[in-house]
């Protein structure tokens, strides 16, 4: 069965520093999508990005950058510059295109970027 | 357009009554899906839909959780005889179309089962 784990429970900085959030996951489908979502102190759950299982290049989005592994089965996300209002927990999930039709989520880091 | 509308958005509700969850996904959005998230942890898949066919209920605790889509949009997750095991954040997400596009959530449902 698919499976999402982020072994991080809870990561404390303070502002300005880089982080790295780690998530590995497990599936047996040659096709797969991984997620990251953002889930600040007021709730909502806020998409941030989206990887297929075909698309190794990494990304940047400003201050945020994703690293996709497929070898290792991570699909790491960098805070550079950290900034208090980062500071929330962040998921990362995946979903399965042939063996399974539901995300499954990982357990959250908590993120706490101190002033 | 909006995004994922859920009401109610608390329900406090005694031990034994029915509830009825009620979500309103983006417009266009063929997918739609429910999940649980317990204080501290992420969200548990309930059950999805593509237009109004249920496409997976394996995450349904038991028969006392139904949902429904019957139009293709607007989708309700009822729970029967609840208990106090039961008192969750209840969250609804829409899609695209189907697991390889991203979900946008609504603001949830803060059940509370006393």
């Amino acid at each position: 069965a698919q499976k999402v784990t982020q072994a991080q429970t809870e990561i404390s900085v303070v502002e300005k520093e880089d982080v790295t959030l780690d998530c590995v996951y497990e599936t047996r489908d040659t096709t797969y999508y991984l997620f990251w979502y953002k889930q600040p102190p007021s709730g909502e759950l806020v998409f941030l990005i989206r990887r297929n299982s075909f698309d190794e290049q990494n990304e940047i989005s400003g201050r945020y950058s994703w690293n996709f592994q497929k070898s290792t089965s991570s699909f790491n996300f960098t805070i550079t510059a950290s900034q208090v209002v980062d500071s929330a927990v962040y998921f990362c999930a995946l979903s399965e295109r042939d063996y399974g039709q539901n995300f499954v989520f990982g357990p959250g880091t908590r993120l706490s970027v101190l002033p | 357009g909006a995004g994922v509308s859920q009401s109610p958005r608390y329900k406090v509700t005694k031990r034994g009554q029915d509830v009825a969850l009620r979500c309103d996904p983006i417009s266009g959005h063929v997918s739609l899906y429910w999940y649980r998230q317990a204080l501290g942890q992420g969200p548990e898949f309930l059950t999805y839909f593509n237009y109004e066919a249920q496409q997976d209920k394996s995450g349904l605790p038991n028969d006392r959780f139904s949902a429904e889509r019957p139009e293709g949009s607007i989708s309700t997750l009822t729970i029967q005889r609840t208990e106090q095991r039961d008192s969750a954040m209840y969250r609804c997400a829409s899609s695209l179309a189907g697991v390889s596009y991203e979900q946008y959530f609504g603001p949830g449902t803060r059940l509370t089962v006393t």
